[in-house]
C-alpha cells in the first residue's frame, strides 16, 4: 500500500517547456487534489476533481492544466513554464472532499 | 475574507521544554479544523481534525484544542524527533463543489538534546 506516489520528484524547466507532473493513489479514494506550496506561504489549491471524471479549479489555476485519467491517477500539465511556477507541487486524495487528506511527497521544479 | 494565521513562524526548544503553537482563523462557518505535520522534503501528514469549539484530541506528546476563534497545539516534554512543521489548515464552507480548505504557513519546531 503506497499511498499516494508523484513522479517526478526534482525537476529542473527552461521557460517556456512543458511537463506533466504525475500522481497515482491506491487507496481507491474519490476526490484528488493538486496544491502548490511556497516559502511563507500556505498550501495553495490548484485543481481538484472531486470525483472520476470531474475536475475544477482552485485558487490559482493560471497556467495549469489538469486530468484524472482514472480514479487512481491525476496529472498536472504545465503548457509553457514560468519562473513563477517555481515551487513544491503536492498532490493529495481523500475520501470525499471534506475528509483529511492525504498527501505525496511532493515534486520539487525549478523554472529556470 | 477567509484568513488563518498561526504563530509563532519558528520555535525553538530544548528537549523535555513543553510549549504551544498557535493557529489562529477567521473563517465564517467553520466546518473543520486539521492539523498536519511536516517534515523537511516530504509531504504533510495528518494528525487531528476538530470540529466544534471546546473539542481536544490528543497523540503521544501533542494534544490539540479548538475554541472559536483558533486552535492549540500543546507539545508536552517533547523530543528531538518532534522536530518538524507543523501546518494547520480550516475548512470553510462548501462553495462550488468544493469544501475549501485553507492552509496557514506553518511554525518550524526545533527540539534540541
Amino acid at each position: 500500500n503506497a499511498g499516494v506516489t508523484q513522479t517526478p520528484k526534482f525537476q529542473v524547466l527552461k521557460t517556456g517547456q512543458s511537463m506533466t507532473l504525475q500522481c497515482a493513489q491506491d487507496m481507491n479514494h474519490n476526490s484528488m487534489y493538486w496544491y502548490r506550496q511556497d516559502p511563507g506561504m500556505g498550501l495553495r489549491l490548484i485543481y481538484y476533481s472531486a470525483s472520476e471524471g470531474t475536475t475544477d479549479k482552485g485558487e490559482v489555476p493560471n497556467g495549469y492544466n489538469v486530468s484524472r485519467l482514472n480514479k487512481r491517477e491525476f496529472s498536472l500539465r504545465l503548457e509553457s513554464a514560468a519562473p513563477s511556477q517555481t515551487s513544491v507541487y503536492f498532490c493529495a486524495s481523500s475520501e470525499a472532499s471534506g475528509t483529511w487528506k492525504f498527501f505525496g511527497p511532493g515534486t520539487r521544479l525549478t523554472v529556470l | 475574507e477567509d484568513q488563518v494565521t498561526q504563530s509563532p513562524e519558528a520555535l525553538r526548544l530544548q528537549e523535555g521544554e513543553s510549549s504551544s503553537l498557535n493557529c489562529s482563523y477567521t473563517v465564517s462557518g467553520l466546518r473543520g479544523l486539521f492539523w498536519y505535520r511536516q517534515d523537511p522534503g516530504k509531504g504533510p501528514e495528518f494528525l487531528f481534525t476538530l470540529y466544534s469549539a471546546g473539542e481536544e484530541k490528543e497523540k503521544e506528546r501533542l494534544k490539540a484544542t479548538l475554541t472559536k476563534k483558533e486552535s492549540f497545539l500543546h507539545i508536552t516534554a517533547p523530543k528531538p524527533e518532534d522536530s518538524a512543521t507543523y501546518l494547520c489548515a480550516v475548512q470553510a464552507p462548501r462553495s462550488g463543489g468544493y469544501n475549501k480548505l485553507i492552509f496557514g504557513a506553518g511554525t518550524r519546531l526545533a527540539v534540541h538534546p
